[in-house]
């Protein structure tokens, strides 16, 4: 089945930093999702992505639709402390098919 | 704003026993989805509902697992006979049409 391979798996940062994660896939995915989990709870969505080459913002965050449909990079600059949580991409494909193929989460730190 | 809820946030079985999750998707959504989640792994998706019937299920979901929806607000997944490694969060998602899932909180399933 399609997998996805997300990196880093964590990453350890100080605050005000940037960062940078990304998803690639060996098949192509019609959306691409950014989630993000905090401990306990249920994922959330942070950015949707239908188009390929689409770039979109959502504060902080930006996130960008391979052209080749096959990958996606999520940016985070100037992290805070409340950035702290495990990041995961999903992708989606077209028609009845809608089930969500995750990547396996980047985990990240923030040091204030 | 609306959200997916579940009920109960953990839940705690002796292998063998059946066990069933509840959760009430937003109220206007017309699929409904359930994945799970072994502690420090991927999301993987078990099934997706629509028009009162499954639309697909992936190869986790056999015959121990079911899913209802037996009103107009419930939508439950149940395991017949517990096994150790059903322990997991499960999350209900659900979507208006082919657009964002939006995830309950997740309820806590830990088979003795």
């Amino acid at each position: 089945g399609q997998q996805l391979n997300q990196s880093p798996q964590s990453m350890f940062i100080q605050e005000g930093e940037d960062v940078s994660m990304n998803c690639t896939s060996s098949s192509i995915f019609n959306t691409w999702l950014w989630y993000k989990q905090d401990p306990g709870e249920g994922p959330v969505l942070l950015i949707a992505l239908y188009k390929a080459g689409e770039l979109t913002s959502n504060g902080r965050l930006t996130a960008q639709f391979g052209i080749t449909r096959k990958d996606s990079f999520l940016n985070i600059s100037a992290s805070i402390p409340s950035d702290v949580g495990i990041y995961f991409c999903a992708g989606q494909n077209a028609g009845n098919n809608r089930k969500l193929i995750w990547g396996l989460g980047t985990s990240l730190a923030v040091n204030p | 704003e609306p959200e997916v809820t579940q009920t109960p946030s953990h839940q705690v079985t002796q292998m063998g026993q059946e066990v069933i999750l509840r959760c009430v998707p937003i109220s206007n959504h017309l699929y409904f989805y359930w994945y799970r989640q072994i502690l420090g792994q991927k999301v993987e998706f078990l099934v997706s509902f629509y028009n009162n019937e499954i639309s697909e299920k992936s190869e986790i979901f056999d015959d121990q697992f079911s899913v209802e929806r037996p009103d107009g607000s419930n939508f439950t997944l149940k395991i017949r006979s517990t096994k150790l490694e059903d322990s997991a969060m499960y999350f209900c998602a659900s979507s208006f049409g082919t657009d964002t899932q939006y995830f309950g909180p997740g309820t806590r399933l830990t088979v003795l």
